[in-house]
C-alpha cells in the first residue's frame, strides 16, 4: 500500500490552463506539504497544512491554491498555468510539523 | 543564506563505506540534523536524523561532532541502488518555512 501517492504522475499542458494534482496520505499523519523541484532540483516547500489548517504558505504566487478536504487529503490546484510553473511537484506529510517527512513520488507538469 | 554545506559529489566503491560530510556551522541548540536522499525520479526518502547524539538505523549510522557544527552520514556498505542525490538539512521541531527547504545535496555515485 502506497503511504503518499500522487495524482497525476505525469502531466503535460497549454499555457493558460488551470490543472490540478491530488495527493493522499494513509499514514494518520497530521502535517501535509506540497514542495516544487525545478530543473536546478532545489525542493522549495510551497505549503504546509496541518489538520486541515495551512501553517506555512511560503512566497508562492496567489495562482497556486491548496486545499484540505480532510487531514489525509491536500490538492494542489494552479490556475493560468506558466511556463515557469514546468517542474516536478511533491506532496509529503509527516506525523506532526517538524517530524520527518514522507515524501510521494511526484507530479511532473509540464507547460507547453 | 544556506543552513548546511555539502559536496556536490562524491564516490565510492560498491562494497565500501560512504561518508558523506555536512557542514552546519551556524546550527542552533534546538535544531536537529536530519538527511534524506532522492533516488533518480523518485520522491525524497527520509534517512535518519540526530540532535547531538550519534544515531544508528537499518540504512544508516549518522555521526554529529560534539561542536554540533558538522556530521557524517554513513552508509556502512555501500550498493549500486545507493547511488543518489544525498540531502542533509537541519530544522527544529517547529521549524520555519526555510527550514523546510532542500539544497542541492551531494550525488553519491556507487561503482562497481
Amino acid at each position: 500500500d502506497t503511504a503518499v501517492s500522487q495524482t497525476p504522475k505525469y502531466l503535460v499542458t497549454q499555457m493558460g490552463n488551470d490543472k490540478s494534482i491530488k495527493c493522499e496520505q494513509n499514514l494518520g499523519h497530521d502535517t501535509m506539504y506540497w514542495y516544487k523541484q525545478d530543473s536546478k532540483k532545489f525542493l522549495k516547500i510551497m505549503f504546509s497544512y496541518n489538520n486541515k489548517e495551512l501553517i506555512i504558505n511560503e512566497t508562492v504566487p496567489n495562482r497556486f491554491s491548496p486545499k484540505s478536504p480532510d487531514k489525509a487529503h491536500l490538492n494542489l490546484h494552479i490556475n493560468s498555468l506558466e511556463l515557469g510553473d514546468s517542474a516536478v511537484y511533491f506532496c509529503a506529510s509527516s506525523q506532526e510539523a517538524g517530524g520527518e517527512l514522507f515524501f510521494g513520488e511526484g507530479s511532473r507538469l509540464t507547460v507547453l | 543564506d544556506a543552513k548546511t554545506t555539502q559536496p556536490p559529489s562524491m564516490d565510492c566503491a560498491e562494497g565500501r563505506a560512504a561518508n558523506l560530510p555536512c557542514n552546519h556551522s551556524t546550527i542552533s541548540g534546538n535544531e536537529y540534523v536530519y538527511w534524506y536522499r532522492q533516488i533518480h525520479s523518485q520522491g525524497p526518502q527520509y534517512i535518519i536524523h540526530g540532535l547531538k547524539n550519534n544515531e544508528t538505523n537499518e540504512m544508516a549510522s549518522l555521526i554529529i561532532t560534539e561542536d554540533r557544527k558538522s556530521s557524517t552520514l554513513i552508509l556502512p556498505h555501500a550498493t549500486l541502488r545507493d547511488t543518489a542525490v544525498y540531502y542533509c538539512i537541519v530544522r527544529s521541531r517547529s521549524g520555519s518555512a526555510r527550514q523546510l527547504t532542500f539544497g542541492s545535496g551531494t550525488q553519491l555515485t556507487v561503482l562497481p
